[in-house]
């Protein structure tokens, strides 16, 4: 059963800290996205990828997030530095072409005291 | 821009009752219609999805029907388990279907026995 995997599940940590997120897609699957979930604000796109190239990170604070994909296998989100506000469960989701069913990760719970 | 509304929770049933979760959308030009669903803890989970107009999407005793005169895909099922208790949200995919997904804010769904 084919699944995309997140670690850490959970992160706690402080203010000013850096934070790596990891995302596995699914094999095969050649776009890759990141969502942030928060009370406030539901589901929000951050970035993607296809073919392991950025295509849109138009919805992440550009001075303290990055997001790479350094093989077809691996995703990673970074803050740095890490603030309270960006408190949130963080997705990945893959796909495995244009218009199909993405398949979210079970999320990286993050908490910045 | 593309959003999506939906009513706002907790929508509190009985086992067995009828339930609908009422959504709306806004896109440009007609997008493919997804309902996902959360488990406490977990990701999100593809429950049913449309991709064209008058399209019904069904799956374990959910049923939603894309109907483009009143830009709206509700979400239905004729007897609810005290297992459904989750969230759900609508989301729709942009015509073309090569970027990230818009959720509605979720309605948190709470079955009681």
């Amino acid at each position: 059963d084919a699944r995309v995997t997140q670690t850490p599940r959970h992160k706690v940590t402080e203010m000013g800290q850096e934070v790596t997120m990891r995302c596995q897609p699914i094999l095969g699957h050649n776009t890759v996205f990141w969502y942030r979930q928060t009370m406030m604000q539901g589901l929000e796109l951050l970035a993607y990828f296809r073919n392991r190239a950025p295509l849109d990170d138009s919805g992440m604070p550009k001075d303290r997030f990055s997001a790479e994909m350094p093989d077809a296998t691996l995703a990673t989100l970074k803050i740095q530095p890490s603030e309270p506000r960006d408190s949130a469960v963080y997705f990945c989701a893959s796909v495995l072409g244009v218009g199909d069913t993405q398949y979210f990760g079970p999320g990286t719970r993050l908490t910045v005291l | 821009g593309n959003s999506v509304t939906q009513m706002e929770g907790p929508v509190t049933l009985s086992e067995e009752a009828f339930l609908t979760i009422n959504c709306t959308y806004t896109a440009t030009g007609y997008p493919s219609l997804f309902w996902y669903v959360q488990y406490p803890g977990e990701g999100l989970q593809l429950l049913l999805k449309a991709t064209k107009a008058d399209d019904k999407g069904s799956n374990k005793g959910f049923e939603a029907t894309y109907r483009k005169e009143t830009t709206s895909f509700h979400l239905e099922k004729g007897s609810v388990q005290v297992s459904d208790s989750a969230v759900y949200f609508c989301a729709l995919l942009p015509r073309g279907g090569a970027d990230g997904l818009t959720f509605g804010k979720g309605t948190h769904l709470i079955i009681q026995p």
